[in-house]
């Protein structure tokens, strides 16, 4: 079975330039989840989704971050402008709706110049 | 606000060694709590644990619940190199269903 993949795994840009990441969950999994990880921080909740439905974006910087997930399966996530502090890894994950148990991507490392 | 707390913060151990890693949590309705292993890349699965007391094993690693405290432990015995990472510890919230996680132990096993 094939995990959850993330695209592009690295990305360096300068700030106040757009950036999208790309995630495609494990099959049949109808939630997945927008995570940032600072360094020497665990992963902090961006934005969940419930099929095509975002029903936690509580935590997500609207003025400059938007992320959608059109037709239930893959999501991309954008940043525009980015700044000097979007820099982090930016990881995807996908789970059975109501189960606790969610499987990661290898992240997007950002790098913001 | 749920909480979840890990310690120690980083570790440094020998080869052969047995560690324990804690975490502590709070959390309104308390569904589960998971580990993960973090190398330099995603975080993969190691346990659920739902139950007090009752023990989950994986080889080496094994890891327990106590709900009354609100904390659980991982251990792992007979360390190598390949089990230096991050480990991380999350607990779900049936309230809000989604993860909240601690900042995670830097283990690092020497030859």
């Amino acid at each position: 079975e094939a995990g959850v993949v993330q695209s592009p795994r690295y990305k360096i840009i300068e700030k106040k330039q757009p950036v999208a990441f790309w995630c495609n969950p494990i099959s049949g999994h109808n939630t997945l989840y927008w995570y940032l990880q600072n360094l020497g921080q665990g992963p902090e909740l961006l934005i969940r989704y419930e099929n095509e439905e975002a029903v936690d974006d509580s935590q997500l910087p609207k003025d400059r971050f938007s992320a959608e997930r059109l037709k239930g399966v893959d999501s991309t996530l954008k940043i525009q402008p980015a700044e000097l502090g979007d820099s982090a890894v930016y990881l995807c994950a996908s789970s059975v709706a109501g189960d606790s148990t969610q499987y990661f991507g290898p992240g997007t490392r950002l790098l913001v110049l | 606000e749920d909480k979840v707390v890990q310690s120690p913060l980083s570790l440094v151990v020998h080869e052969g060694d047995t560690v324990t890693l804690n975490c502590s949590y709070e959390v309104t309705n308390f569904r589960s709590l998971l580990w993960y292993k973090q190398e330099k890349k995603a975080p993969t699965f190691l346990f659920m644990l739902t139950s007090s007391g009752i023990e989950k094993k994986s080889g080496r690693l094994s890891s327990i619940l106590d709900k009354k405290e609100l904390f659980s432990i991982l251990n792992i015995t007979a360390t190598q190199t390949g089990d230096s990472a991050v480990y991380l510890c999350a607990v779900f919230s049936g309230s809000a269903r989604q993860l909240t996680f601690g900042s995670g132990t830097q283990l690092t096993v020497l030859p």
